[in-house]
């Protein structure tokens, strides 16, 4: 099975902040890296698919980088909103895998 | 617009088989390249992907899970079902269906239904 490990697992940041969360497989998945936000007691949504695609929906703040092994989901200016935590998961092969999770909050 | 809803018991016993029902609309599990997974995840945890199902009858399943799922689908009634056998309480967690694309994203997904594992 491909590992997925993220980092941080939380992080605290101000609003305005820039965040950077970093998603790493155990082996080379090309760009078929996707990335979801999960609001508390809601089921997750599509935030980034195909490593650097946006989601309808969400605003330009949110973007997504990289490829191979090394993919970043940044926040650009963080928001009240944003609070969540944040999943990535690789669609390269089955099994499929989800990174442990961000916890996103506001300092 | 596509949704999906999950269906099944909120309570089981340990070693007793759990059967969950996706229920889902707007969108055909006969076209192309379409499928649906199952995800769950427990209590403050992370999430955890099942299994999935996909437009040619393929199935694919957990490493760790696989002897205790069954995925199938109903292409008529629009409806998924897993079976999950032998119950334990560490099975309690919320599970979702959710429709993804072979290769792609999980891009719509059910509300979850939660299940509790308890005697």
């Amino acid at each position: 099975d491909i590992q997925m490990t993220q980092s941080p697992s939380s992080l605290s940041a101000s609003v305005g902040d820039r965040v950077t969360i970093t998603c790493r497989a155990s082996q080379s998945i090309s760009s078929y890296l996707n990335w979801y936000q999960q609001k508390p007691g809601k089921a997750p949504n599509l935030l980034i698919y195909a490593a650097s695609s946006l989601q309808s929906g969400f605003p330009s703040r949110f973007s997504g980088s990289g490829s191979g092994t090394d993919f970043t989901l940044t926040i650009s200016s963080l928001q009240p909103e944003d609070v969540a935590t944040y999943y990535c998961q690789q669609s390269y092969t089955t099994p499929l895998t989800f990174g442990g999770g961000t916890k996103v909050e506001i300092k | 617009q596509v949704t999906l809803r999950e269906s099944g018991p909120a309570l089981v016993k340990p070693t007793q088989t759990l059967t969950l029902t996706c229920s889902f609309s707007g969108f055909s599990l006969t076209t192309s390249r379409m499928c649906v997974s199952w995800i769950r995840q427990p209590p403050g945890k992370a999430l955890e992907w099942l299994a999935r199902i996909d437009w040619d009858d393929d199935k694919y399943y957990s490493t760790s899970l696989k002897t205790r799922l069954t995925i199938s689908k109903d292409t008529s009634e629009n409806q998924v079902v897993l079976i999950m056998t032998n119950m334990d309480p560490v099975d309690t967690a919320t599970y979702y269906c959710a429709r993804c694309q072979s290769s792609g994203p999980i891009d719509y997904w059910g509300q979850g239904t939660l299940v509790t594992v308890s005697s």
